[in-house]
């Protein structure tokens, strides 16, 4: 089934470690981005990519870094995880980066930091 | 910068009854608006959106949305609600220039009761 795959499902992660969640996609589509959902506040996003080799901030980028290699893959890395960083983390892809195209999700990665 | 506000952090209704979920936007040019519905353990779907045109929208399992220019607003209803609808649905907006970077609402999570 063509859709995007995010790994691992769910992660408890010691303060002060590195880590990637990775994202691949089958799509083909240009466009790349990582969400945090966190309880009350909605999905916000961290960083998003318009097409392969190319990478930008969204509104929560600190502590986060991006890249895009290649068309199907847009891991997140954090350097070192803070507590605050505990959240679920949806991956997302749209066919061209564009205001009114459709986003598709994965099915998130739950990060606990400790 | 575009906002979403959607009233209403929990809704609950009877299994038949009308759904209404709220959702009013702020956006100094015209939006696009969508609504994503998220089941538990899950990454969210779309709904429906409108871009441009018709201002009533029709979405995938009987949702519709009206957007209303003069109450910035584009609440989400369904006639018949179903036990199967409970979920998590988000509002969110986004405008020309921003790449297709949602800014979503902080969720509406509907509960449905016999």
């Amino acid at each position: 089934i063509a859709g995007i795959t995010q790994a691992p499902t769910s992660q408890i992660l010691a303060a002060g470690r590195r880590m990637t969640l990775r994202c691949t996609q089958d799509m083909r589509h240009n466009a790349m981005y990582w969400y945090r959902q966190d309880l009350g506040l909605g999905l916000r996003l961290i960083h998003y990519s318009n097409t392969a080799g190319t990478t930008g901030k969204g509104e929560v980028p600190d502590g986060y870094s991006v890249s895009r290699a290649n068309t199907d893959d847009f891991p997140l890395t954090l350097a070192s995880a803070v507590p605050s960083q505990t959240s679920v983390y949806f991956c997302a892809s749209s066919k061209e980066p564009g205001a009114n195209t459709e986003a598709f999700f994965g099915q998130g990665t739950r990060l606990t930091v400790v | 910068a575009q906002s979403v506000t959607q009233l209403g952090s929990h809704v609950s209704v009877s299994e038949g009854a009308l759904v209404l979920l709220r959702c009013n936007y702020s956006s100094s040019v015209p939006p696009y608006l969508f609504w994503y519905v998220q089941y538990p353990n899950q990454g969210l779907q779309l709904l429906l959106k409108y871009t441009t045109g018709a201002t009533l929208v029709k979405g995938i399992n009987g949702f519709e949305a009206e957007f209303k220019k003069s109450e910035t607003s584009f609440h989400l209803t369904k006639p018949s609600a179903h036990m199967s609808d409970a979920a998590e649905y988000f509002c969110a907006v986004s405008v020309t220039g921003t790449a297709s970077k949602l800014t979503f609402g902080t969720g509406t999570r509907l509960q449905v009761t016999l």
